[in-house]
């Protein structure tokens, strides 16, 4: 089976703009988590999509937002974008209690 | 707030020795995961121990779980060069969200 796949790899945007990034998971799998991982935080959890329907999610401002589609294809979205949300989106899709991770969306804001 | 703490921060050792890493969480959890993060990639999932679990080998891995100190251990024994990365524990709690560590990172002398 085809691994987990992030698109872009790298992104550079400016303040203020928005970006919107896609994952597809395994086949199959019908859960994606997206995190954000930074060297202050560390990994921290962004949310969880289980069949199209937001499961849970985590302490981030309401400029996060993501979906899933019917094909359990999911896209994050951050608006108004900071400086601090510069980091690496890692989207991992999961099977039972195993989750199995993208290579991530490296993300600069300038 | 990060449920799972890893230690030490950082872990250095000679080739062929056996390194342990060590993970405290808080609260109680169904199940607790190891993860290895080569730099700036996608994390790979190692193994699994569940509540009702004391320990469990994966190879050259050997992870225990301790409930009653809310603390698990992984023991990567006779270590390689490619074990350098980082290692993170993941902890599931009851609302089922996977919540990281901010990691140990292992770097293996030559």
């Amino acid at each position: 089976k085809a691994g987990v796949t992030q698109t872009p790899r790298y992104l550079i945007k400016t303040r203020g703009q928005q970006v919107t990034l896609s994952c597809s998971p395994i086949s199959g799998h019908r859960s994606v988590s997206w995190y954000q991982q930074t060297p202050g935080q560390g990994l921290q959890f962004l949310f969880e999509y289980f069949s199209e329907t937001q499961r849970n999610k985590g302490n981030f401002p309401g400029r996060f937002s993501g979906r899933q589609f019917s094909n359990s294809r999911s896209e994050m979205n951050v608006s108004t974008l900071e400086l601090g949300d510069s980091a690496l989106y890692l989207c991992a899709s999961r099977f039972a209690y195993e989750q199995y991770f993208g290579p991530g969306t490296r993300l600069t804001v300038t | 707030s990060q449920q799972g703490e890893e230690d030490p921060q950082a872990l250095s050792i000679q080739e062929g020795e056996n390194a342990t890493m060590n993970c405290s969480y808080k609260t109680s959890i169904n199940n607790l995961q190891w993860y290895r993060q080569n730099s700036g990639r996608g994390l790979v999932h190692l193994i699994l121990i569940r509540s009702n679990e004391r320990e469990k080998h994966s190879g050259r891995l050997r992870v225990t779980l301790d409930t009653s100190k809310k603390s698990s251990s992984l023991l990567i024994t006779a270590s390689r060069a490619a074990d350098t990365a980082s290692y993170f524990c993941a902890t599931d709690a009851s609302d089922d969200k996977i919540i990281f560590g901010k990691g140990t990172r292992l770097h293996i002398l030559p």
